[in-house]
């Protein structure tokens, strides 16, 4: 079942603006993990945070984890139009989701257009 | 190249037709995964593997069946039980709890 939901849906930006998504999930896990999707491609690992760690970067891209308020979020500064895709958010290795294993369960993904 | 691979990348079926899409790895990863994808929605689990000879069921297994008789190697049949076979199907693989990499996808059709 799908257990992140990203907000929000679409977004639409100009180069050079950062962009923020958001990610709500339901119950605990045990990482967190942003994808990216082209259209029509397969997905790219982006970053994965841990669930004791609470911020994570990677070049523009900047990640935060709240386990409290079961959400994180996904910055990306400078945009450029290269970043325009989808990004999805997925948790993996909930304790209550053992019929998965180690599979992910992802969001709906925010649409993110970056123009120039 | 280490990579995951996928053929075909477009495929036909017509109505009452079983037909397998490949998924290839050389990556050494234990984990395989099938996921479905349609349009504006996240991806949905079909089956998964662990291990050689060993797989799971998803979320949404009904109409599709996998074999892992190689570690290479996780092929997903869509079956004449699968009553709208038409989306989006990826496949990934991985080492256990960590970061997944995809294949390019197979873009599935009924006529």
């Amino acid at each position: 079942s799908q257990q992140g939901e990203e907000d929000p849906q679409a977004l639409s930006i100009q180069e050079g603006e950062n962009a923020t998504m958001n990610c709500s999930y339901k119950t605990s896990i045990n990482n967190l993990q942003w994808y990216r999707q082209n259209s029509g491609r397969g997905l790219v690992h982006l970053i994965l945070i841990r669930s004791n760690e609470r911020e994570k970067h990677s070049g523009r891209l900047r990640v935060t984890l709240d386990t409290s308020k079961k959400s994180s979020s996904l910055l990306i500064t400078a945009s450029r139009a290269a970043d325009t895709a989808s990004y999805f958010c997925a948790t993996g290795g909930s304790k209550t989701n053992s019929n998965s294993g180690y599979a992910l369960n992802f969001g709906k993904g925010t649409s993110l257009l970056v123009t120039p | 190249d280490g990579g995951i691979t996928q053929s075909p990348k477009y495929l036909f079926r017509k109505e009452g037709q079983n037909v397998t899409l490949s998924c290839e790895q050389n990556l050494n990863h234990d984990a395989m995964y099938w996921y479905r994808q349609d349009p504006g929605q996240g991806l949905r689990l079909i089956y998964y593997s662990q291990i050689v000879n060993d797989f799971q069921k998803g979320d949404i297994a009904e109409g599709y069946s996998v074999s892992r008789e190689k570690k290479e190697s996780f092929p997903l049949t869509v079956t004449s039980a699968q009553k709208n076979p038409t989306a989006f199907y990826l496949c990934a693989s991985s080492f256990t709890r960590t970061e997944q990499f995809f294949g390019p996808g197979t873009r599935l059709t009924v006529l």
